[in-house]
């Protein structure tokens, strides 16, 4: 089974608008991280937001934060308030606390429409 | 940016050579992730080493290798180079230990094989 599973391929959202990218995982570990990286097209890989296992409440950094649904194993990145700037690839990785390999998804691309 | 380093940025050579990848990590990361990243394919995990030892592979060609040294640079050997090998390689580091530390990405060496 994929670790991390990320369904949308592409993602259209308009300027000031906010958009959910969809992100699950699957893990036994009890103890683990997941976090979402930004790749522009200029291709670095931008460190975005963090959520671990434990965490009692959704991480936030700015406009991003985490809809981090433990039973469902489930963890959605909004962008709120979109910008040009914030089209590029999103993704999710996870970290197991057993390990110490990432995991990473598929990406999912969104593009900003002004 | 983000402390880790690589060279060299670009890398254009023939089919059936060998060109060697540097990376050198932040400092006091003692963990080197190595990732392909190609048009068609996703962010693929090749290989982690942590403080000179492997530690975790992935799907690495047989024809690619890796090594970490002391000073905690790593390498990574590409060889018999096809030109379906064309592609943004990635180095990343991460401290060890807990699941909220996040990995630290290069700005990639882009390889073209003709």
């Amino acid at each position: 089974a994929q670790k991390i599973t990320q369904t949308q391929p592409g993602m259209f959202v308009q300027e000031k608008e906010a958009v959910t990218l969809d992100c699950t995982y699957d893990t036994s570990d009890p103890s683990y991280g997941l976090f979402w990286y930004k790749q522009p097209s200029s291709g670095e890989m931008i460190f975005l937001i963090y959520q671990g296992s434990y965490d009692q409440q959704n991480a936030t950094e700015g406009r991003y934060s985490l809809n981090f649904q433990k039973a469902r194993k489930s963890a959605n990145l909004v962008i709120s308030a979109s910008q040009l700037g914030d089209s590029a690839m999103y993704f999710c990785a996870m970290r197991e606390g057993t390990g110490n390999q990432f995991y990473f998804g598929t990406g999912t691309s969104l593009t900003v429409i002004p | 940016d983000s402390g880790v380093t690589q060279t060299p940025k670009h890398l254009i050579t023939a089919t059936g050579q060998r060109v060697t990848l540097r990376c050198s990590p932040r400092s006091g990361d003692l963990s080197v992730y190595w990732y392909q990243q190609s048009l068609d394919q996703g962010l693929q995990f090749l290989i982690q080493y942590y403080n000179g030892e492997e530690r975790a592979k992935g799907n690495i060609l047989e024809r690619f290798s890796a090594q970490q040294f002391p000073d905690l640079h790593s390498e990574l050997n590409l060889s018999s180079l096809e030109l379906g090998d064309s592609a943004l390689y990635f180095c990343a580091s991460s401290p060890r230990g807990a699941v909220s530390y996040e990995q630290y990405f290069g700005p990639g060496t882009r390889l073209t094989v003709t």
